[in-house]
């Protein structure tokens, strides 16, 4: 299993800035994962970032207005850039356990994020 | 392609009352399937997965899952509800290869009533 922390937990941001959430984990991992919950909606899938390489994003997902990094295998940030009231969301990073067959993923508290 | 569908955005059941929460999968390769409970304002929290040993899979609270290939489901139920299993409720599928995206259903609230 893996911790997964984030930060900030939660935030109230102004229209026109950027927030940048923050992921670690306990233990080296390959593969992070960036997810968007909308009020009252499931799980979308942002983009997948890998150590050492650019993110790989989703459909309706583009790295200006989410650009994430991912310095080292413990560690990755996804910032909202230009916000506005529609990026209102959980934000929940998540990592996979490759050394099972089953490809559990292993999730992050999330950051509430409220656009004004 | 893959996909989930959750049946009913919404259930409710009595305290004390079995819970079936239905869960359909479409996947090109072979699936692990899970069933995450998330709790208001709380994080994901993962009940059970099925990884194609047992069918039937037991999780935690007295959660279970039937995995049946014929039919291409994977609902969870608990034999008696309990008002602390108020919460929204996830099934989420995952090929065990041909490349990696997990696939989130739309989601089930269940509401327990007293």
């Amino acid at each position: 299993s893996a911790v997964i922390s984030q930060k900030p937990s939660r935030d109230i941001c102004q229209r026109g800035t950027s927030l940048t959430i923050q992921c670690q984990v306990d233990s080296q991992v390959t593969m992070m994962f960036w997810y968007r919950q909308q009020p009252g909606q499931s799980l979308t899938l942002i983009a997948t970032a890998n150590q050492g390489s650019e993110a790989t994003y989703e459909s309706g997902f583009v790295i200006d207005k989410f650009p994430i990094s991912r310095p080292n295998l413990t560690f990755s940030t996804l910032t909202v850039s230009n916000m506005s009231p529609e990026d209102s969301s959980i934000y929940l990073c998540s990592v996979e356990d490759r050394l099972a067959s089953y490809n559990e993923q292993f999730f992050g508290p999330g950051t509430r994020l409220t656009v004004l | 392609a893959q996909s989930v569908t959750q049946l009913d955005s919404h259930v409710s059941v009595s305290e004390g009352t079995p819970v079936l929460l239905r869960c359909n999968y479409s996947s090109s390769y072979s699936p692990s399937l899970f069933w995450y409970v998330q709790h208001p304002n709380k994080g994901l929290q993962l009940l059970l997965k099925y990884t194609s040993a047992a069918t039937l899979v037991k999780g935690i609270n007295g959660f279970e899952a039937e995995f049946k290939k014929s039919e291409t489901s994977f609902h969870l139920t608990k034999p008696s509800a309990h008002m602390s299993d108020a919460a929204e409720y996830f099934c989420v599928v995952t090929p065990r290869s041909g490349g990696f995206k997990t696939i989130f259903g739309a989601g089930t609230r269940l509401f327990v009533k007293a």
